[in-house]
């Protein structure tokens, strides 16, 4: 059963363009992240956000920023997208960090001609 | 900083043949490691998590081994199904820095 839920499944877009992704759960959890999973299915971390505390991987490009409105939302914005940006973008949650499981959303698949 | 290393890209299989992923890791912390399973248009999701504490875990058939000397951990099926077509990534967790993750192993398992 989904718990984790990501809108939309699929976008496609022009170089420079701005776009945003959600990202909902509805586990109660305290941690919520985003992770970019590219044409190799490289799965690599960008954000992590707990109880308003953003860690940020530093490989990540500054057009790239997350938004949490409460600990059960956690969005994605790119501001001025690059070819290099296409991929899957997977949002995940966990009750806390470090030992605690995580559960990932389907992926938001964005696509930059 | 952390690192984790999973040499295998692809692994054909028929059904009933052993399956074994091995991977290696670093860190200068206490991690916590895991095996995720990507099944086709799904995201990951947990398969076995092996603390530093418990040198095995197992779930649905799948044994995970731990070795602290040598820094490496393993995955092993002794008979794969068609079902456990999937990729399979080692993972570990140091703290709140999120999961660090193998390159994914390809499993394809043939009737």
């Amino acid at each position: 059963e989904t718990a984790v839920f990501q809108t939309p499944n699929y976008h496609v877009t022009q170089v420079g363009n701005e776009v945003s992704f959600n990202c909902k759960q509805t586990l109660g959890h305290d941690t919520m992240y985003w992770y970019k999973q590219d044409s190799k299915k490289l799965l690599k971390i960008m954000f992590s956000y707990n109880n308003k505390q953003l860690i940020v991987n530093e490989t990540v490009p500054r057009r790239f920023s997350p938004q949490s409105s409460d600990k059960a939302h956690l969005n994605l914005r790119i501001k001025s997208v690059e070819p290099e940006d296409s991929a899957v973008y997977l949002c995940a949650s966990s009750l806390g960090t470090g030992v605690y499981e995580q559960y990932f959303g389907p992926g938001t698949r964005l696509t930059v001609l | 900083g952390d690192s984790v290393i999973q040499m295998q890209g692809q692994v054909t299989l028929s059904e009933n043949d052993f399956l074994f992923i091995n991977c290696t890791y670093s860190t200068t912390g206490y991690p916590t490691l895991f095996w995720y399973v990507q099944y086709s248009g799904e995201g990951p999701q947990l398969l076995l998590q092996v603390t530093t504490a418990n040198n095995k875990g197992s779930s649905r058939g799948f044994e995970a081994t731990y070795d602290k000397g040598t820094t490496s951990f393993h995955l092993q099926k002794t008979s794969v199904q068609e079902i456990d077509s999937a990729v399979y990534y080692c993972a570990m967790s140091n703290y709140a820095q999120g999961l660090t993750f193998g390159l994914g192993t390809r499993v394809s398992v043939f009737p």
